[in-house]
């Protein structure tokens, strides 16, 4: 079975820009989630995804922005990229049932984004 | 707060020795925890995870060790490789009853096995 893939694998912007990140969760998975990681702050969890519906945010301004699909894949967007936004984004997927089960989480390889 | 804590930043072991990480974590109420390994260049990846009704729980080579009384985890590695280097992240799932997930990450420890 194939894991959670992510493009772009890296990406160049300067500030200003705008960026769209995709993830495409392992099959079967209806839930994904996004974190942010960079060596000040480590792994944040930024949304979390479920049938088209976002049902988990984390703590990140406006301007990081997500949806998905309805075969599950997932894009993430961040509007207006400042420096502080480079970082490694990582996509995980679960199979996301209705109900408040714990849930591995699988995570792809991520999108390195660097903001000049 | 939601927080979960390493107590140490950087560990190296001889190759062939055991390893032992550890984890704090501040949310007394959480009930599953996860330990996953994270190589250069790549996404964390899943090693073993425990709920809460346990204290302990072996996988190959691996165990986690689940003590909520002081609220610590540990992750020990027997006979460590070459290929255990690496950072090494104890996640705390945050699930709510309508099954939204959310994984709050230690800082990590990076693993290097000496030769």
């Amino acid at each position: 079975k194939a894991g959670v893939t992510q493009t772009p694998r890296y990406l160049i912007k300067t500030r200003g820009q705008q960026v769209t990140l995709s993830c495409s969760p392992i099959s079967g998975h209806r839930s994904v989630s996004w974190y942010q990681q960079t060596p000040g702050q480590g792994l944040q969890f930024l949304f979390e995804y479920f049938s088209e519906t976002q049902r988990n945010k984390g703590n990140f301004p406006g301007r990081f922005s997500g949806r998905q699909f309805s075969n599950s894949r997932s894009e993430m967007n961040v509007s207006t990229l400042e420096l502080g936004d480079s970082a490694l984004y990582l996509c995980a997927s679960s199979k996301g049932w209705a109900s408040g089960n714990q849930e591995t989480q699988y995570f792809g390889p991520g999108t390195r984004l660097l903001v000049l | 707060g939601e927080s979960v804590g390493l107590h140490l930043p950087t560990l190296s072991v001889q190759e062939g020795d055991n390893s032992i990480i550890n984890c704090a974590y501040s949310n007394s109420a959480s009930d599953y925890f996860i330990w996953y390994k994270q190589e250069s260049g790549k996404g964390p990846q899943f090693i073993i995870d425990i709920r809460s009704n346990m204290d302990k729980r072996q996988g190959q080579r691996v165990t986690v060790l689940l003590n909520k009384t002081v609220k610590h985890l540990s992750l020990q590695i027997a006979a460590t490789q070459p290929g255990d280097s690496a950072v090494y992240f104890c996640a705390e799932n945050y699930s709510t009853i309508q099954g939204a997930q959310k994984l709050v990450f230690g800082q990590g420890t990076r693993l290097t096995i000496n030769p």
